[in-house]
């Protein structure tokens, strides 16, 4: 059954501490999104990422967020520090999506668990 | 500026209801419009995906409509059930370069017995 599978479910911390999310896409898909999700903003996209490469990280601060793929089985999203705005419900999301075409009838975005982090 | 507006912000409605959901977007240019169902705790789920062409689309009890020329889409719920009560989302992907899905607000839902 493929998944993509978001490592920890829960996490807290303290403010000033630093926090790191894994997200293993499904096998094959070549697009990673992370998402943030609060109650007052919705979904936000934070990082995308295509073939490994990152193609947009505007969403993120970059003062204190970083997103990485050190490889094709693995994305990570790390805050340092850490700080208690931050919490909220992160997102990785993996799509299939071909170079130079937009994600479409073939292609969709699957949504793994979400991590769900409080910053105290 | 790309963006997606939903209405309402939340509904309550009796089970065996029919309830109908709206989005309007101004995403240009346009690839596809997907509603996705999140239920609380878990991540998105696709409903449906819809591209230019196409004015609905259904699955089981949802249909989706689209109105490219107005840039509105609207989810239409039929005898709804309890296990319908979520969030339903309304993703716009913007074409061109690269792409993005861009999230409305959602709607959120709840059917009361």
């Amino acid at each position: 059954d493929a998944r993509v599978t978001q490592t920890p479910r829960h996490k807290v911390t303290e403010m000033g501490q630093e926090v790191t999310m894994r997200c293993q896409p499904i096998l094959g898909h070549n697009t990673v999104f992370w998402y943030r999700q609060t109650m007052m903003q919705g979904l936000e996209l934070l990082a995308y990422f295509r073939n490994r490469a990152p193609l947009d990280d505007s969403g993120m601060p970059k003062d204190r967020f970083s997103a990485e793929m050190p490889d094709a089985t693995l994305a990570t999203l790390k805050i340092q520090p850490s700080e208690p705005r931050d919490s909220a419900v992160y997102f990785c999301a993996s799509g299939l999506v071909l170079d130079g075409q937009p994600m479409g009838l073939d292609t969709e975005a699957f949504f793994g668990q979400g991590t769900r982090l409080t910053v105290v | 500026k790309n963006q997606v507006e939903q209405s309402p912000q939340s509904l309550i409605i009796l089970e065996g209801k029919n309830c109908t959901l709206q989005c309007n977007y101004t995403v240009s240019p346009f690839s596809n419009l997907r509603w996705y169902k999140q239920d609380t705790g878990r991540g998105p789920v696709s409903l449906t995906i819809m591209t230019f062409s196409e004015n609905t689309k259904s699955n089981g009890r949802y249909t989706a409509t689209l109105d490219a020329d107005t840039k509105q889409s609207s989810l239409h719920i039929t005898a709804s059930q309890l296990s319908d009560s979520a969030s339903y989302i309304c993703v716009v992907s913007a074409s061109g370069g690269y792409n993005k899905l861009i999230f409305g607000a959602g709607t959120r839902l709840a059917v009361h017995p």
